[in-house]
């Protein structure tokens, strides 16, 4: 099946400076790639996503690129504010897509006043 | 709203109680799932459906067992609780799945503490 590998596991920012988190699939059959913002005590919420025909989408500060040669895809967070401080999953679809999402184990983003 | 609803928010029972968490869906999606997940930790998948009578088991074993009788509601039910299953359960839906796969909407999950 599926395996996401996400790194690192914990990531702390200067407020203003930029978040880089990095996740790695196994199936090259994979298509779909969400992430996740799950803040303390809440529900997780879809942040960005991006399919395989892209290379890179951008939302405002945040940004996800694909290299899906390499079979990795990263999420960007430029100009961090202290709400960016959450728990950030990555995803992607199990080849065959039954399943459903195959997620990494979380990055705790803390941003640091 | 269209929206995920689960109940109870918060439940703490003793060792060997049957419990149900519930979990109802307004947004009309046909698939829907299960996550365990300590707070602030990896989300383990347990059980989902496609539909209507179907269910699967996820990539975490576990005790608990599922119904999909109407396609708005999803109940999850462990028929002897132990501590073990202190944990959150999250409830899931989404609009399609297979390669043509949808944004994952979750509820705000199911709390659950055994002693």
């Amino acid at each position: 099946g599926e395996n996401v590998e996400q790194h690192p596991s914990t990531l702390s920012v200067q407020e203003g400076d930029s978040a880089v988190i990095k996740c790695t699939y196994s199936d090259s059959a994979s298509n779909y790639f969400p992430w996740y913002k799950q803040e303390l005590g809440k529900r997780p919420q879809l942040i960005i996503d991006i399919r395989s025909n892209v290379g890179e989408k951008k939302d405002q500060r945040i940004a996800v690129t694909l290299n899906k040669t390499a079979k990795h895809f990263s999420l960007h967070i430029t100009e961090t504010q202290p709400e960016d401080s959450a728990v950030y999953f990555c995803a992607a679809i199990y080849g065959g897509g039954a399943d459903g999402l195959t997620f990494g184990k979380g990055t705790h983003l803390i941003i640091q006043p | 709203e269209a929206d995920i609803y689960q109940t109870p928010r918060y439940l703490v029972i003793g060792t060997g109680k049957k419990i149900t968490l519930e979990c109802s869906q307004t947004m009309g999606h046909d698939k829907m799932y299960w996550y365990q997940q300590d707070p602030g930790m990896e989300l383990h998948l347990i059980h989902y459906s496609y539909g209507v009578n179907s269910t699967e088991k996820g990539d975490l074993s576990s005790e608990s067992t599922v119904s999909r009788i109407r396609t708005e509601h999803f109940p999850l039910t462990l028929e002897s609780a132990r501590p073990s299953h202190t944990s959150q359960y999250l409830c899931a839906s989404s609009e399609f799945g297979g390669y043509s796969a949808g944004e994952l909407f979750f509820g705000e999950g199911s709390r659950l503490t055994v002693l």
